[in-house]
Formats: C-alpha cells, sequence, structure tokens
C-alpha cells in the first residue's frame, strides 16, 4: 500500500519569494509521483510529473520538484510566485504502471500575500 | 478537445434522500475514475473502471453508493441513501494508454448534505 505526507497545511509566502511545498511518500514499490493543483471551484490539474529518468522534473507555470529516492520525498519548488498561485496544491503517487489509481496527500494551501 | 464533463456542479439535499453524479470522459479515455474529496482532505478513489468494468471499487461504501458504466463511455454515480458524511467534492477524472500515467479531471459536483 501507498501513503502521501504533505508536511505543511498551509503555507503564507509574500509574492516574489521563493517556495516549498514538501511531500513524503510511503511505498514498498517504486511510484510514479505527481503534482496537481486546485483552484477554487475547480478540478485538478496536473502541474508535473515524475515516472523515470532524471529525478528533477519541470513543470508548468515555472514549478519544479526533485524526487529523492533515499529519503522518499517529491518536493516543489518556485523561485519567484505570483499571486495567481494561490491554490491548494496535492501531491499524489500511483503505482508504475499506467491507468492506476492516485493516492493523494492532504494538500497544502499556498497564500501569496502582496 | 474537450475536457472532462461532470453534471450537476452543485446538489443540495436532505439526508436519507437519493442523488446521482453524471460524468462524460475524454473521448477515447477507457479509464475512468471517481473520487470522493471531503473538505480539508485529498481525493479518496471511490471506484475506477477500465472500460464498462470495474477495476477497483474496494473503497465504495457498497451498502449505499453504486456506480455503472453500461457503454464504456460516460458514467453515473449514485448515493441511496444519502448520509450527513457524503457532504464531498465527487470528482470525476479519465485517462488513456497514450497519456503517460496523467488523469485528466472534471470540475467536481459539490454534494451538500443536510
Amino acid at each position: 500500500a501507498q501513503s502521501v505526507t504533505q508536511l505543511d497545511s498551509q503555507v503564507p509566502v509574500f509574492e516574489e519569494a521563493p517556495v516549498e511545498l514538501r511531500c513524503n511518500y510511503s511505498s514498498s514499490v517504486s511510484v510514479y509521483l505527481f503534482w496537481y493543483v486546485q483552484y477554487p471551484n475547480q478540478g485538478l490539474q496536473l502541474l508535473l510529473k515524475y515516472l523515470s529518468g532524471s529525478t528533477l522534473v519541470k513543470g508548468i507555470n515555472g514549478f519544479e520538484a526533485e524526487f529523492n529516492k533515499s529519503q522518499t520525498s517529491f518536493h516543489l519548488r518556485k523561485p519567484s510566485v505570483h499571486i495567481s498561485d494561490t491554490a491548494e496544491y496535492f501531491c499524489a503517487v500511483s503505482a508504475p504502471q499506467g491507468a492506476q489509481k492516485l493516492v493523494f496527500g492532504q494538500g497544502t494551501r499556498l497564500t501569496i500575500n502582496p | 478537445e474537450a475536457g472532462v464533463a461532470q453534471s450537476p456542479r452543485y446538489k443540495i439535499i436532505e439526508k436519507r434522500q437519493s442523488v446521482a453524479f453524471w460524468c462524460n470522459p475524454i473521448s477515447g479515455h477507457a479509464t475512468l475514475y471517481w473520487y470522493q474529496q471531503i473538505l480539508g482532505q485529498g481525493p479518496k478513489l471511490l471506484i475506477q473502471f477500465q472500460n464498462n468494468g470495474v477495476v477497483d471499487d474496494s473503497q465504495l461504501p457498497k451498502d449505499r453508493f453504486s456506480a455503472e458504466r453500461l457503454k464504456g463511455v460516460d458514467s453515473t454515480l449514485k448515493i441511496q441513501p444519502a448520509k450527513l458524511e457524503d457532504s464531498a467534492v465527487y470528482l470525476c477524472a479519465s485517462t488513456s494508454r497514450t497519456s503517460a500515467a496523467e488523469q485528466f479531471f472534471g470540475p467536481g459536483t459539490r454534494l451538500t448534505v443536510l
């Protein structure tokens, strides 16, 4: 069984400051890793994913994440945030085959202050 | 390409009433998922379909929840009778073999049980 822990439920940041959202996972097998973003009253949108290969993954809107197998982490980073990045962010894992269910963390609410 | 469609967007019912949600996945996506997202939590898988067959319904409360995907395209999720704890957002997602493990989410249906 897989599980995901997002270490911060809320992260307040000033505009143009860097941000890191932390995610740790637990699994007895290798995994695929994902970060999704959810804007108010909307569904989830994929930011980025790690399937294999380079451990540094770049996504949309200037976000990137690094897969660290030894620490079982997949932290999300952005060097300079904007007001429009205010949203809920979810880390998720799945088994390493196609069309597998996603197991989500509890979410991190990112609030950008002007 | 049209995204995942869901209806209704909002529903308010009394406890012990019945309710149904509809989902139309992206054209050609063989795999369809229903997730339940309780306020303040990450989405949790209720049921996964591959074409019109059930792949995983281990977390579906079968005494009150049912789902079908009769023609392998659109799907309906039903709750009968509803309980207060069923208040949540119900998200539908779909994927295909060529989606590289990405799931595409609809906007969700927000259910309030009074």
